[in-house]
């Protein structure tokens, strides 16, 4: 089974600080790969994706994440963050190629609580 | 468009109850998921239907059981509440059956087990 580890539970930053967190994953086969995030008040919405070709992905809202296959991460940043940045980040991971399309659902890590400093 | 819709928004049982949770996939979505999410935690997997069809199940036990109707609203049901089934319940809905799809989730059903 997949496992998602994110390494930091709370961020705390500046306006304009830039900004990365780390998500790992433990699973032995391909993946895709997903960022999800929670404003305040608001529902779950996606960020970016990865399922194949250039590892670097571009998501909403000037994110970025890069995916690392030999180090199994797929860390999100952003070089210059917004108060409106301010929310809750989660990585998840799906096994690709299981039978049933989604018959594992998504993997998601414990979740980063960001908040932005004015 | 409508989004997808979770009733009820919060809901208090105790120990031993049952309770039903509903869902309403955004129109023209045909893939209903289930995801508990217990505080400080990232949300867990609990079932997938597609088609009216059970396509994934989770780790959970048999008191977690789940349909999906010809409208493609889906229902979650759990018996025998225990105190750890406190959650925020989220349903998500995507086009297609296949785990490259993109998930909408809902706002979430807050249950309390007293």
């Amino acid at each position: 089974a997949q496992s998602v580890s994110q390494h930091n539970h709370h961020v705390i930053l500046s306006e304009a600080a830039s900004l990365e967190l780390g998500c790992n994953y433990s699973y032995g086969g391909t993946v895709n790969l997903f960022w999800y995030v929670q404003y305040p008040g608001q529902h779950l919405q996606l960020l970016l994706k990865y399922f194949s070709g250039d590892p670097l992905v571009k998501g909403i809202k000037g994110f970025e994440a890069e995916f690392i296959k030999s180090k199994f991460s797929f860390n999100l940043r952003k070089p210059s963050v917004q108060w409106s940045d301010t929310a809750e980040y989660f990585c998840a991971v799906n096994a690709r190629g299981h039978s049933g399309g989604g018959a594992d659902g998504l993997t998601f890590g414990k979740g980063t609580h960001l908040i932005i400093q004015p | 468009d409508a989004g997808v819709t979770q009733s009820p928004t919060h809901l208090i049982k105790t120990r031993g109850q049952q309770v039903t949770l509903r869902c309403s996939p955004i129109s023209g979505h045909k893939s209903v998921s289930w995801y508990q999410q217990v505080l400080g935690q990232g949300p867990q997997f609990i079932f997938q239907y597609y088609e009216k069809e059970e396509r994934g199940r989770g780790n959970f036990p048999d008191r977690f059981s789940a349909r999906q109707f010809p409208n493609y609203s889906s229902e979650l049901n759990v018996n025998a509440l225990l105190l750890g089934d406190s959650a925020l319940y989220l349903c998500a809905s995507s086009l297609v059956n296949t785990n490259t799809g993109e998930l909408f989730f809902g706002e979430g059903s807050r249950l309390t087990v007293l």
